[in-house]
């Protein structure tokens, strides 16, 4: 059983689409991350839900939209997709606590042409 | 100044190596440490937890010095599989878990 699943692993889409990524975790976490990994493989942290309640957003624009209906599923929506929106997206879980181990879903490879 | 700072390499050693990397924060609040290791086109996932006393898991030694804000890993008799990029990353309580860049190792026969 995958722990953290995420849909779709590749994404090619024309600038201006809209489109959703989905994100779901058995581990029974509370708190799921989306990341962001560019070209220059830096990941990013752009939101963080616990609970289905968001807690952390980052300076992402308002085109990226998350949505958590319950707590082991993060979904990311984003809207007027743009070139620079190319990149790998990494949904990621972990229970708090004093060692907080994160797990990562497998990416999903975001290409804008 | 990067909250997560490392050398992004590559490392290029021989089989059998002994290679060191090197790791600072900047944020003094920062509770819990960590070494990932991220192989190509895969997702990242936890080599290590670093603690304060230092801590070795078979051949891998983590080392934290919290005054200088420091944080280490040390692989010895490197293997070709420990080709992969190591990430250091630090954790507050409440936030996220902040990721360096990466340091590219690649270990050849």
């Amino acid at each position: 059983d995958t722990a953290v699943s995420q849909t779709p692993k590749y994404l090619v889409t024309q600038m201006g689409n809209d489109k959703s990524i989905k994100c779901e975790q058995n581990l029974g976490h509370d708190t799921m991350y989306w990341y962001k990994q560019d070209s220059k493989k830096f990941l990013k942290i752009m939101f963080s839900y616990n609970n289905k309640e968001l807690i952390i957003n980052e300076t992402v624009p308002n085109r990226f939209s998350p949505k958590s209906p319950d707590k082991a599923h993060l979904n990311l929506h984003i809207n007027s997709l743009e070139l620079g929106d190319s990149a790998v997206y990494f949904c990621a879980s972990t229970q708090p606590g004093e060692v907080p181990e994160a797990f990562f879903g497998q990416g999903t490879r975001l290409t804008v042409v | 100044r990067k909250e997560v700072e490392q050398d992004p390499g590559p490392f290029n050693v021989p089989e059998g190596a002994t290679v060191a990397f090197n790791c600072t924060y900047s944020n003094s609040a920062s509770q819990s440490f960590f070494w990932y290791r991220q192989d190509c086109r895969k997702e990242p996932k936890l080599l290590m937890s670093v603690y304060s006393s230092g801590n070795e898991d078979g051949r891998f030694t983590a080392q934290l010095n919290r005054a200088s804000q420091y944080i280490s890993l040390l692989i010895r008799d490197s293997k070709l599989s420990d080709s992969a990029t190591y990430l250091c990353v630090v954790n507050q309580a409440g936030t996220a878990l902040i990721f360096g860049k990466g340091t590219t190792l690649s270990v050849s026969s």
